[in-house]
């Protein structure tokens, strides 16, 4: 399999549960990202990774929680979200500098 | 703080009718500037880096121009399969980050 995946590609929770989101690139790239993106708004960066090691927290609120046990594999752990946190979640992975390659996205509803 | 705006917000065009998009920028030394193609419910798909101005790269029916203040992106002779929301981003030289723009949403019409 090539590029970026992500998995699943729908969920839907209820304010209550945990559930996490999965994401592989196969780039062989160093950094790893992952992005929210609501409807009529710019891509908010949430989370950066750089060789396993996270470099960026852009003010997500506590109930996203992030893990890169590797420079192939992010996870995003999600646990008692609000109705406002529905949107398309997006991973990506690329080379510090250069262009980032971006998977399909895990459209999220909460309930 | 790094800005990207572009415009307009949506454009709707006639099959074979020719048209541009603006990305206007403002960053503290830019390192590189990227346009993207979203489909609807998809992740952004790479088109083009651009790096200094006067460059130019071009893919099928697609251009990309990029000048100090300002990169724009030509489709020519558009296709409906060209309707998509063209995303644009920097990335400046004291950031690892990009910045986004909201996008611009092209319609063609047969």
């Amino acid at each position: 399999e090539t590029g970026v995946t992500q998995t699943p590609r729908h969920l839907v929770m209820g304010m209550t549960n945990k559930k996490s989101l999965k994401c592989e690139q196969h780039l062989g790239h160093n950094a790893m990202y992952w992005y929210k993106q609501s409807a009529k708004k710019p891509l908010e960066l949430m989370f950066v990774y750089n060789f396993k090691e996270q470099t960026e927290n852009n003010s997500v609120p506590s109930r996203f929680s992030p893990e890169c046990p590797n420079s192939s594999h992010l996870f995003l752990h999600l646990h008692t979200l609000q109705p406002e946190d529905s949107a398309l979640y997006l991973c990506a992975s690329g080379r510090g500098g250069r262009e980032q390659y971006f998977g399909p996205g895990t459209r999220l509803t909460v309930t | 703080e790094d800005q990207v705006t572009q415009s307009p917000e949506a454009l709707r065009l006639q099959e074979g009718e020719s048209s541009s998009l603006n990305c206007s920028y403002t960053v503290s030394g830019l390192r590189g500037l990227f346009w993207y193609r979203q489909d609807p419910g998809k992740g952004p798909e790479f088109l083009f880096t651009l790096y200094s101005a006067g460059e130019e790269k071009e893919k099928e029916r697609l251009k990309a121009t990029l000048t100090k203040k300002e990169s724009f992106l030509h489709i020519t002779a558009p296709k409906p399969e060209d309707s998509a929301t063209y995303l644009c981003a920097v990335h400046p030289f004291n950031d690892y980050k990009l910045s986004f723009g909201a996008g611009t949403t092209v319609t063609v019409r047969a």
